[in-house]
This record gives structure tokens, sequence and C-alpha cells, in this order.
């Protein structure tokens, strides 16, 4: 089974609403990513949020890790339609595993 | 523009066919990783490469073969593909060993094997 799973698998918002997405994961990381794909692009990288940190800001994006909970959630803050996208989580366990999960779907209608 | 450089952008081929995909990167890092990404589903580690040696095998079938002549530039040599090998071929770059791992992603090749 995978190791990252976004949750919703879909996310439907008008503009100007905020966007929260879920990641969970099973095994102990040193760092948790949030990257961005564009339909049919290679992916951009968002954010990175280490173990030891509970949360981080980048512009409009606000990224929580419990690492307690083996848990994350990207939160985007008034969301446009340029932000529509398939947003991935991916935890960094060592060595050279960066492991994906599926992927949310956003679509912000304008 | 990520740094990272992925040819050719579309690739049709037959299942007799055998062909390259290139990859790219003149970010200074020193890991490169294939990707295969099909519909709903996560991305796969394919391979992974570290100062030029491969380190990661993630059970991909042998008709895929890797090859990474220099820490700049990987290949993916494609032969006898069959039609659940469509997928988009996505290249990434890191430089593990910095504290922060985040991986520089190509555009990706959209292989469709006929």
């Amino acid at each position: 089974s995978q190791q990252g799973e976004e949750d919703p698998q879909a996310l439907s918002i008008q503009e100007g609403e905020n966007a929260t997405m879920n990641c969970s994961y099973k095994t102990s990381i040193n760092n948790l990513q949030w990257y961005r794909q564009n339909s049919g692009r290679g992916l951009v990288h968002l954010i990175l949020i280490r173990s030891n940190e509970r949360e981080k800001h980048s512009g409009r994006l606000r990224v929580t890790l419990d690492t307690s909970k083996k848990s994350s959630s990207l939160l985007i803050t008034a969301s446009r339609a340029a932000d529509t996208a398939s947003y991935f989580c991916a935890t960094d366990t060592g060595g050279f595993k960066t492991i994906f999960g599926a992927g949310t779907r956003l679509f912000v209608k304008a | 523009e990520t740094g990272v450089t992925q040819t050719p952008r579309h690739l049709v081929m037959g299942m007799t066919n055998k062909k390259s995909l290139k990859c790219e990167q003149h970010l200074g890092h020193n890991a490169m990783y294939w990707y295969k990404q099909s519909a709903k589903k996560p991305l796969e580690l394919m391979f992974v490469y570290s100062l030029e040696e491969r380190v990661e095998n993630n059970s991909v079938p042998s008709r895929f073969s890797p090859e990474c002549p220099n820490s700049s530039h990987l290949f993916l040599h494609l032969h006898t593909l069959q039609p659940e090998d469509s997928a988009l071929y996505l290249c990434a770059s890191s430089h593990p060993g910095t504290g922060d791992t985040e991986a520089f992603f190509g555009q990706g090749t959209r292989l469709t094997v006929v």
C-alpha cells in the first residue's frame, strides 16, 4: 500500500473560497512535501515541512504536520481559477525514497 | 522552467519498436529519478541513480532499461513495450544530503504504445 494518501480525491470550489487537502502516511518521515501538477505536465514543488515543524506558510499556502497522527494538510486561501490542478503530498523516509500519493484534483470555478 | 528537461514530450511507438527517453538537468543535483504516472494511480518510482550508480530498481520489467552516463543525463531505453506501458514518464532530480530533498521534475514524456 502507498505511503501517502490524499483526501479528498477531488475537490470543486468557487473562486475566493479556501481549499483544504489532507494527506495521511504510515511510517516515520524526515519531511513531507507538497507538489502541484497541471494537467499532463511535470510536478512543481510547493512547500516542504520537516518532521520537527508543525506549521509552515508560503504566500497563500499553509501546511500543517501532525506526526502523532501521521497526517498533513494543505490549505490554499482565497483560491483562484489558476489554482486548478492536482496536488500531491510526498513523504521522504530517508535514502532516496520519496513516496507520492495519488493526489487531490482541485477545480476552482471562476 | 524547473531546470530539468525531458525529450521528447510526446512519443508514439509500436510494440516492436525501440526508443529512448532523455532527461537532462543542470542544477548540480547528484540524484536522478524515473517515475511512471498512469491515470488515477500514484506516481510509481521506477529507478533512482545517485552519483551515476543505480540505487533503486523497483521491480521494473526488463523492457525498461535505464542509463546514467553522467550526473546530468539520464536515459530510459524502451523495447518491446506493451499497451499498458502507455503513461506519462517523469524524470526528476534532487540533491539528497543537503537537508531539504525536494525534487525538481521535468515536463514528462507522454508515451503511447500501439
